[in-house]
């Protein structure tokens, strides 16, 4: 069955490092990944999106990458801010254009001043 | 523009019970969907649609129901409510299938 994989493990750093969070996903030929943000008690707020043609896209302090060879995507937060910190989803869309959205379980980032 | 609107916020039900949950969203998004949120689960998808008129089922769809008779309203139905329906719903839409989605603030359900 189709399974995507995020660390479960907070992730801790310190403020102004980089931040990379993992997803994985096997059993899935995804034409586009997404990448989202959820505070505590409120719903997720789209961030970035990857094409399967797209190794790279960048937008202000967020980088992510996909490898569909590797079934991977980094997400990455330079200079990263305690306001940063948060939940953190990826998402996969298959080939059909449904709309239809798989997601991880997320990774939180916690960035200590 | 309000974006995607929940309501209620919050909700208890009895088990047995049944309730609609509401959905609406300004932005003339076609496609809409309903997730449930668990502790260690993730987001799963319930129920989509594509358009007015056409819905199709999620990855679990056992318990509700869903229309959608306007591009605006997508309204979850839960038939009998039970315990394990105990959960935080959002309601999402997107301008494309391709394209990010906006989410609603959710509503938070317990069922006793």
């Amino acid at each position: 069955s189709q399974k995507i994989e995020q660390n479960s493990e907070a992730l801790n750093i310190q403020e102004g490092k980089t931040a990379t969070l993992t997803c994985n996903y096997t059993n899935y030929s995804p034409a586009y990944l997404q990448w989202y943000r959820q505070d505590p008690g409120r719903g997720p707020v789209f961030l970035l999106l990857i094409r399967e043609n797209e190794k790279e896209k960048r937008k202000e302090r967020l980088k992510v990458t996909f490898d569909t060879t590797l079934k991977q995507s980094l997400f990455h937060i330079t200079a990263s801010q305690p306001a940063d910190s948060a939940t953190y989803l990826c998402a996969l869309r298959g080939p059909s254009n449904t709309g239809k959205l798989i997601f991880g379980q997320g990774t939180t980032l916690q960035v200590k001043p | 523009n309000a974006g995607v609107t929940q309501t209620p916020k919050f909700q208890v039900l009895k088990t047995g019970q049944s309730m609609t949950l509401q959905c609406a969203q300004d932005m003339n998004h076609e496609y809409m969907s309903w997730y449930r949120q668990d502790p260690g689960m993730g987001l799963r998808l319930i129920h989509y649609s594509v358009g007015a008129g056409i819905t199709d089922q999620g990855e679990v769809p056992n318990g509700y129901n869903v229309s959608r008779s306007t591009t605006e309203d997508f309204p979850l139905r839960l038939l009998s409510a039970a315990p394990s329906q105990t959960s935080v719903y959002f309601c999402a839409s997107s301008y494309s299938g391709g394209g990010g989605q906006f989410f609603g603030p959710g509503t938070r359900l317990t069922v006793l």
